[in-house]
């Protein structure tokens, strides 16, 4: 079965600088897909960024990126320029390429807390 | 074009009742998934379910939880007996088929058994 493991449970950063939150995985597949989400206080499940492990050119969306390292199963986000509203948590998922992709399994989840 | 709806977005019961969630997926989505987050913790899923069928209910405990997905109307999770520690947020999601696509996920219902 794989597991999200996100190591760091709060991050801090000061507005305007950037900040990056890790995540390994642990698969025996090739082939799949790697999410960050967001979850502000309202809760609502926001999708940030995704990425293909096919894929070796790591995605970016405006001030998101992520470093993709398919060989250490390693995938960080990096927020840069932080503002005040990018404060939430902050959840990796893995989903399935196959058969089995029909779920994600999510990491425990980043606490980012952005400091005026 | 509406997101997931879930309602209640709160959900208040006492210990022995039952509590029933629903979800609307988005227009065009026929896939359906349920996931329980409690609280500090990430989400973990429950169950995977298309129009009449339950797909993958492996995340699903064994009694007192089912979920359905009819061919008219909201998918509806049910819960009988509520014990203290089903007290947690449940996120619906729904997309098209295929893992390529991310799924869009509603506002959660809080679940709060006292």
């Amino acid at each position: 079965a794989q597991t999200v493991t996100q190591s760091q449970p709060e991050m801090s950063v000061q507005e305007a600088e950037t900040v990056t939150l890790s995540c390994t995985y642990d698969t025996s597949e090739s082939d799949y897909y790697l999410f960050w989400y967001k979850q502000p206080p309202s809760r609502q499940m926001i999708l940030v960024i995704r990425q293909e492990a096919y894929k070796q050119q790591n995605a970016t969306e405006n001030r998101f990126s992520v470093n993709f390292q398919k060989a250490a199963k390693s995938f960080s986000l990096k927020i840069s320029d932080s503002q005040l509203g990018d404060a939430a948590m902050y959840f990796c998922a893995y989903r399935s390429a196959g058969a089995a992709g029909n779920k994600l399994t999510f990491g425990g989840g980043t606490r980012v807390l952005v400091k005026p | 074009n509406a997101g997931v709806m879930q309602n209640p977005r709160h959900l208040v019961r006492r210990r022995g009742q039952e509590a029933r969630l629903r979800c609307s997926p988005m227009k065009g989505h026929s896939h359906v998934y349920w996931y329980r987050q409690l609280p500090e913790e990430g989400l973990k899923f429950m169950v995977y379910l298309q129009k009449e069928n339950i797909i993958d209910e492996s995340g699903m405990p064994k009694e007192r939880f089912s979920a359905e997905f009819p061919k008219e109307g909201p998918s509806i999770l049910r819960i009988q007996q509520v014990v203290r520690g089903d007290s947690a947020a449940y996120f619906c999601a729904s997309s098209q088929p295929g893992p390529r696509l991310g799924y869009t996920f509603g506002s959660g219902t809080r679940l709060t058994v006292v």
